[in-house]
């Protein structure tokens, strides 16, 4: 139990649609980010968020979009969906200070 | 630009035997931060170790032990006796930075399978 939440588990959407997925990070964690994880890979960085500010992006477009809200939870958001984007999705939280990330059970994205 | 690569797609094991999984890692950084992880099918990554380059011991926790050598660059893991629950994905995972929680560079993952 890492004290990581993600919403929806699972979903599946139609190209071209947009998806929102949350996550809820463990108490006091102030740093959030999300990874894309395909078939068979390892995690991808798409971006992290600390105190509510982006601070850093991996190679993935602007239709994937994040926020990060006052109590630190955070989502991820990605516009006109493609079957590539097809993966688990999974939110890593931590404290910024040299501490362990923590991931959460991930959202698995299905888009037809 | 940092890498993390794990030659060993697959490995199966007969249970109660030893088994290591390799990783080796590539960073121009002189202060980083590796992992290991695993990831059951449930999907979610469980946290084993978070080892920073400044600090070579090797770590034996239970069952687990790390062999970090800077001069090969790699960071082995080694499950002793290993059981049926130790099947899973392993991942490890590299962060550079003086933190240890920015972006998190992972390796393609060691599907592990313990046959009973």
């Amino acid at each position: 139990e890492t004290g990581v939440t993600q919403s929806p588990t699972h979903l599946i959407k139609t190209r071209g649609q947009q998806v929102t997925l949350r996550c809820s990070s463990q108490s006091g964690h102030n740093t959030v980010s999300w990874y894309q994880q395909a078939l068979g890979q390892g995690p991808q960085f798409i971006f992290q968020y600390y105190r509510e500010e982006e601070n850093g992006r991996g190679n993935f477009p602007p239709r994937f979009s994040g926020l990060q809200f006052p109590n630190y939870s955070s989502e991820l958001n990605v516009n006109a969906l493609e079957l590539d984007d097809s993966a688990l999705y999974l939110c890593a939280s931590s404290f910024q200070a040299g501490n362990t990330i923590y991931f959460g059970e991930g959202s698995w994205l299905t888009v037809v | 630009a940092q890498k993390v690569t794990q030659a060993q797609t697959e490995i199966s094991v007969v249970e109660k035997e030893d088994v290591t999984l390799d990783c080796v890692y590539e960073t121009r950084d002189t202060t980083y931060y590796l992992f290991w992880y695993k990831q059951p099918p449930s999907g979610e990554l469980v946290f084993l170790i978070r080892r920073n380059s400044f600090d070579e011991q090797n770590e034996i926790s239970g069952r687990y032990s790390w062999n970090f050598q800077k001069s090969t660059s790699s960071f082995n893991f080694t499950i002793t006796a290993s059981q049926v629950v130790d099947s899973a994905v392993y991942f490890c995972a590299l962060s550079e930075g003086e933190f240890g929680n920015e972006k998190l560079t992972f390796g393609t993952g060691t599907r592990l399978t313990i046959i009973p």
